[in-house]
C-alpha cells in the first residue's frame, strides 16, 4: 500500500537558518503530494502541494519539488522564522479518499 | 467565511459513556473524514464518507460510529467499546474525485475522567 516516510524530529534551528525536512513515499499509482503544518492545539493547514512529477509547490517561502525518480518531496525554506515553529506533515493520496500521512516532524526555531 | 468547524474544543468522557464529536463544513464538499492523532504520531483514518447516507470504515474504526444525514455534517460517536479514547480528533473534508486536497477543522481533544 501507499506510505510516507519523513525525517524524524525534533529539528531545532536558529532564526534565518536553512530548513530541509526530508520526505519519501511509496505509491502504486500517481499520487498527489502535500505538506501540511500544525500549530500547537490546532488542526492541520495545507502548506503546499504538487500533483505531478517535477511540479514545485510553494507557499510562504516554503518549497517542495515532486521528484518521481527519487520518490521524494522534501520541504525547504531558505530562512526560517520563530513563527515557523510547528509540526510538519508530509502526505500523499492517489484516490482522494485514502490520504496517507507521515509521522510528522517537529520544528523549533530559536531567536 | 468557508471552513470546517468542530465542537467542542475539549471533551471529557466518563467510563462507560458514549460521547459525540461534532463536525460541520460549509465548503460544499462531498467527502468528509475523521482522523485520530496520538501524541508524536501521524494521523490515522477512522471513518470517511463520500456522499450523504454512506460511509466507510477506515483503518481504526473499532469503537467508533458515524452518521451522514446531511452533506454539511459528519458527527463521530466514541462508544464505550473504545478502550483508549484519549486523543486529538480531526475532521476533514474534500471535493470528490481522485487526489483532492483535504481541508481540516481545528480538532477536538478528548480526555477520559
Amino acid at each position: 500500500g501507499n506510505s510516507v516516510t519523513q525525517m524524524e524530529g525534533p529539528v531545532t534551528l536558529s532564526e534565518e537558518a536553512f530548513l530541509t525536512i526530508n520526505c519519501t513515499y511509496t505509491a502504486t499509482g500517481y499520487p498527489s503530494l502535500f505538506w501540511y503544518v500544525q500549530y500547537p492545539g490546532e488542526g492541520l493547514q495545507l502548506l503546499l502541494k504538487a500533483t505531478k512529477a517535477d511540479d514545485k509547490g510553494s507557499n510562504k517561502g516554503f518549497e517542495a519539488t515532486y521528484r518521481k525518480e527519487t520518490t521524494s518531496f522534501h520541504l525547504e525554506k531558505g530562512s526560517v522564522q520563530v513563527s515557523d515553529s510547528a509540526v510538519y506533515f508530509c502526505a500523499l493520496t492517489d484516490s482522494g479518499l485514502d490520504m496517507r500521512f507521515g509521522a510528522g516532524t517537529r520544528l523549533t526555531v530559536k531567536p | 467565511d468557508g471552513g470546517i468547524t468542530q465542537s467542542p474544543k475539549y471533551l471529557f468522557r466518563k467510563e462507560g459513556q458514549n460521547v459525540t464529536l461534532s463536525c460541520e463544513q460549509n465548503l460544499n464538499h462531498d467527502a468528509m473524514y475523521w482522523y485520530r492523532q496520538d501524541p508524536g504520531q501521524g494521523l490515522r483514518l477512522i471513518y470517511y464518507s463520500q456522499i450523504v447516507n454512506d460511509f466507510q470504515k477506515g483503518d481504526i474504526a473499532e469503537g467508533y460510529s458515524v452518521s451522514r444525514e446531511k452533506k454539511e455534517s459528519f458527527p463521530l460517536t466514541v462508544t464505550s467499546a473504545q478502550k483508549n479514547p484519549t486523543a486529538f480528533y480531526l475532521c476533514a473534508s474534500s471535493n470528490s474525485g481522485s487526489r483532492e486536497t483535504q481541508y481540516f477543522g481545528p480538532g477536538t481533544r478528548l480526555l477520559v475522567l
